[in-house]
């Protein structure tokens, strides 16, 4: 099974400055990473697919890059809308998994 | 627009079964694989298992903690997937996700995802 790994675990920042989200694989998993954004009460949404690809009607301030074990989920400048769980999924083998989370709060 | 609805939630006892529903609607069903994912009270993201598209199969895959447990299936005439949950346990407490997979051979991400079906196992 691939683990991912996610940091920070929190990360507080205020409206407008930038956040950079990190997610490392156990083992390489091409370029076959996503991340979701998650807000309380609702479903997941996809962001970010084959690690640097936007989904569709996501923001260009979402962006993503890496290859191999070792991803990062960059914000250019929060908006308020932005302050969410973000996770990672890797598609590479079954089982299919995700990492743990990094809650991006308000500072 | 494409839509997921999940339904079938509710209270059961440890070592019941429950079976949960998904159903699609504004896109082409048969051509997608579909996944389950749950999200335990506070808790992260774990997928259950997925089916893919008849064109490849029509097989299942499930994460190790539910398999021989829980059987996922589909309806495509009517739209609807299934996921049968047998010999609940508590730690099958969770909101159940039916996901869309962007591929139909279902090794993928997940493009959209219903409103999530509360599941509470407990005597």
């Amino acid at each position: 099974e691939i683990v991912l790994t996610q940091s920070p675990a929190t990360l507080s920042l205020s409206p407008g400055e930038r956040a950079t989200l990190s997610c490392r694989a156990s083992q390489s998993v091409s370029s076959y990473l996503a991340w979701y954004q998650q807000k309380p009460g609702q479903a997941p949404r996809l962001l970010i697919y084959d690690a640097s690809n936007r989904a569709t009607g996501i923001p260009a301030r979402f962006s993503g890059s890496g290859s191999g074990t070792d991803f990062t989920l960059a914000i250019t400048s929060l908006e308020p809308e932005d302050f969410a769980v973000y996770y990672c999924q890797q598609r590479t083998s079954w089982p299919l998994t995700f990492g743990p989370g990094t809650q991006v709060d308000i500072k | 627009e494409v839509q997921l609805a999940e339904s079938g939630g509710g209270l059961v006892q440890p070592g019941r079964s429950l079976r949960l529903s998904c159903s699609g609607s504004g896109f082409s069903f048969g051509d997608f694989a579909l996944s389950w994912v749950r999200q335990a009270p506070g808790k992260g993201l774990q997928w259950v298992g997925s089916i893919r598209s008849k064109d490849f199969g029509g097989s299942s895959q499930y994460a190790a903690s539910v398999r021989d447990r829980f059987t996922i299936s589909r309806d495509d005439s009517k739209r609807i997937a299934y996921l049968q949950m047998n010999s609940l346990k508590s730690e099958d407490t969770a909101v159940y996700y039916c996901a869309r997979a962007r591929r139909p051979q279902g090794l993928g991400d997940f493009d959209y995802w219903g409103q999530g079906t509360l599941v509470t196992v407990s005597s």
